[in-house]
């Protein structure tokens, strides 16, 4: 089963507008990192946010990590049309390093 | 730099083939992980090597499946007997060390037919 679970699973907003993502995982991990995919072949790294911090920036992204809740959010603001693609948090339990992936927020930026 | 590359970028072959796929990573990276995709899914879990060894193996869907990496650097994910069900887009990723983030290849589109 995933380790870490999106949703929505797809959201189509205005050009302008933020766009929100979560990611639910199951068990303690060492970090969590945020992906973008476009056109279903490489993924690129967004952020990475460790299990001990709560919350990254990184240009219009925000990420914050809720490891009593173990959750996270991804939130872009002021989307372009550019912004159109799928998002994949990642997550490793602890000590293992292994990567997993939940099945993704397609997210859609209308112009 | 050279980023992750993986080759070839497309392959075609009949069920019941072999077929090897060939990942470089960036130079210098230690961990090397393969994924599998299919359309509309997140990728899944296959091998993770640590060096040369294979730190979790977990994830293959069973023996036809198997991966090295002998020298540390170049891997190759071999699939014997091939079934229509293994076609996919097969990722390839490098990373300097635990705790870093992952770099991603092009991946192989595998379409068994």
């Amino acid at each position: 089963s995933q380790q870490g679970e999106e949703d929505p699973q797809a959201l189509s907003i205005q050009e302008g507008e933020n766009a929100t993502m979560n990611c639910s995982y199951k068990t303690s991990i060492n970090n969590l990192q945020w992906y973008r995919q476009n056109s279903g072949r490489g993924l690129v790294h967004l952020i990475l946010i460790r299990s001990n911090e709560r919350e990254k920036h990184s240009g219009r992204l925000r990420v914050t990590l809720d490891t009593s809740k173990k959750s996270s959010s991804l939130l872009i603001t002021a989307s372009r049309a550019a912004d159109t693609a799928s998002y994949f948090c990642a997550t490793d339990a602890s000590g293992t390093y292994k990567y997993i992936f939940g099945t993704g927020t397609r997210l859609k930026v209308l112009a | 730099g050279a980023g992750v590359s993986q080759t070839p970028s497309n392959k075609v072959t009949e069920k019941g083939k072999y077929v090897e796929l060939r990942c470089d990573p960036i130079s210098g990276h230690t961990a090397l992980y393969w994924y599998r995709q299919s359309l509309g899914q997140g990728p899944e879990f296959l091998i993770y090597f640590q060096g040369t060894g294979a730190a979790d193996d977990s994830g293959l869907p069973n023996d036809r499946f198997f991966a090295v990496r002998p020298e540390g650097s170049v891997s190759t994910l071999k699939i014997q007997r091939t079934e229509r069900g293994d076609s996919a887009v097969y990722l390839c990723a490098s990373s300097p060390s635990n705790n870093s983030p992952l770099h991603f290849g092009n991946g192989t589109r595998l379409t068994v037919t």
